[in-house]
């Protein structure tokens, strides 16, 4: 089983600030990468596939890079919408695991 | 766009088998295109995946339920289900359905249901 593990478990940043969140495998996935927004009460949303490529209708100030066993989730100017819980998910065979998730936090 | 919709009892006894059956709108599960799978989340923790399923009947599952787990797929219904055996209070969660865009081996999960919470208690 490849583990997912994200850093930090807590982020707080203040509105407009930049938001850098880590994931680490414990072995390559190659690109094989996504990120998940999940809100209170709601189910989780497909932020990012493929690493760094944005899903259908999320902004432009999300983005994602990294490759192998090192991946970034970067939000450039946070928006009050943006404090949730992010959790990243490998997929590059089919035992899917998830990270355990960052939560970011107003500051 | 597609929407998925989760229903079933909320409540489970210890050593019985929880039962789900997701709903899918606004598109075919017969596509070539989809996986359909499910995923749960204990309160105030992470996410689970559980298992997978083609429209064909194919199906991946999680090693550490598979014994217990059993996903199928009506395709005259637009529906797939999950099965999960012998429950404990570990299982209590919410339970989401999503669909899964086919890769070549594992995928992500693209739409997601809103979820039903499963309490497992007597």
């Amino acid at each position: 089983e490849i583990v997912m593990t994200q850093s930090p478990a807590t982020l707080s940043v203040s509105p407009g600030e930049r938001a850098t969140l880590s994931c680490r495998a414990s072995q390559s996935v190659s690109s094989n990468l996504a990120w998940y927004q999940q809100k209170p009460g709601q189910a989780p949303r497909l932020l990012i596939y493929g690493a760094s490529t944005r899903a259908t209708g999320i902004p432009a100030r999300f983005s994602g890079s990294g490759s192998g066993t090192e991946f970034t989730l970067t939000i450039s100017s946070l928006q009050s919408e943006d404090f949730a819980v992010y959790y990243c998910q490998q997929y590059n065979n089919w035992l899917l695991t998830f990270g355990g998730g960052t939560k970011v936090e107003i500051k | 766009q597609l929407q998925l919709q989760e229903s079933g009892p909320g409540l489970v006894k210890p050593s019985e088998t929880l039962s789900l059956t997701c709903t899918v709108s606004g598109g075919s599960i017969s596509s070539s295109s989809y996986y359909w799978g499910w995923i749960r989340q204990p309160p105030g923790k992470g996410l689970e995946w559980i298992g997978s399923i083609y429209y064909s009947g194919s199906t991946y599952y999680n090693p550490s339920l598979k014994s217990r787990v059993t996903i199928s797929v009506d395709t005259s219904k637009n529906q797939f289900s999950l099965k999960l055996s012998s429950v404990t209070a570990a299982d209590t969660a919410v339970y989401y359905c999503a669909c899964l865009p086919v890769a070549v081996a594992g995928t992500f999960f693209d739409y997601w249901g809103q979820g039903t919470l499963v309490t497992v208690s007597s």
